[in-house]
């Protein structure tokens, strides 16, 4: 099946400090890529999506300028949340989706922010 | 506004027992996915249904799909342990963006 890999799996900074989030796709080209955030025993809110060579759509209540997103190539999407605080700490997962349009979902960046 | 409701949302049974749990969305949708979780681990795909009707099993669990009552379901059969877990219906609207239900976790008991 469909390989989504994230870097890191986990992550811990220091409050306002950036911090970059990788997703690929290993084996397909994804024209379109999700970005999820999920906090302890919650479900996964759909924080993004991003088709690639284009500016992401944001979900009504994500700040853009604190999570940015790009989608450079057809293999790799970035999230980079910028200043972060500790209410940024969650588990973020990203999910790909080529022609098919099944999204196939990363192993998940865990982020703690001190 | 897209509403996947999903009960229990907590569920504990013993080995060997039989048990569904239930997913309802409240806006016609092309396809509907069933995903488990395990504690601290990202999602691992189970099944993806696309037509009213539609049945599909593995193992231990098997899932349906009404596209008319908006309702999928989830039956286990004969629960091990190893099934213990959260799982989650995600329903797909607008192409492929998918609304997830909250999760129903479940605790196998021996």
């Amino acid at each position: 099946g469909a390989v989504v890999s994230q870097h890191p799996s986990w992550v811990i900074c220091k409050s306002g400090t950036s911090v970059k989030i990788e997703c690929r796709s290993l084996d397909f080209q994804a024209t379109t890529m999700f970005w999820y955030r999920q906090f302890p025993k919650q479900s996964l809110m759909l924080m993004a999506t991003s088709n690639e060579g284009s500016k992401a759509t944001y979900e009504q209540g994500v700040e853009k300028d604190k999570f940015l997103i790009n989608h450079a190539s057809l293999t790799l999407s970035t999230l980079t949340v910028t200043s972060a605080h500790p209410e940024d700490s969650s588990f973020y997962i990203c999910s790909a989706s080529g022609l098919a349009e099944t999204q196939y979902f990363g192993p998940g960046t865990r982020l703690l922010v001190l | 506004e897209l509403k996947v409701e999903q009960n229990p949302l907590f569920l504990s049974m013993q080995e060997g027992k039989n048990y569904t749990i239930y997913c309802n969305y409240s806006t016609t949708s092309d396809r509907l996915y069933w995903y488990r979780q395990d504690p601290g681990k990202s999602l691992e795909s189970l099944f993806v249904l696309l037509s009213n009707g539609a049945v599909k099993q593995e193992g231990r669990l098997m899932a349906s799909l009404d596209t008319k009552a908006r309702l999928s379901t989830l039956h286990i059969t004969a629960a091990v342990h190893d099934l213990s877990a959260t799982y989650f219906c995600a329903v797909d609207i607008q192409g492929y963006q998918l609304t997830f239900g909250k999760g129903t976790k479940l605790s196998v008991i021996p």
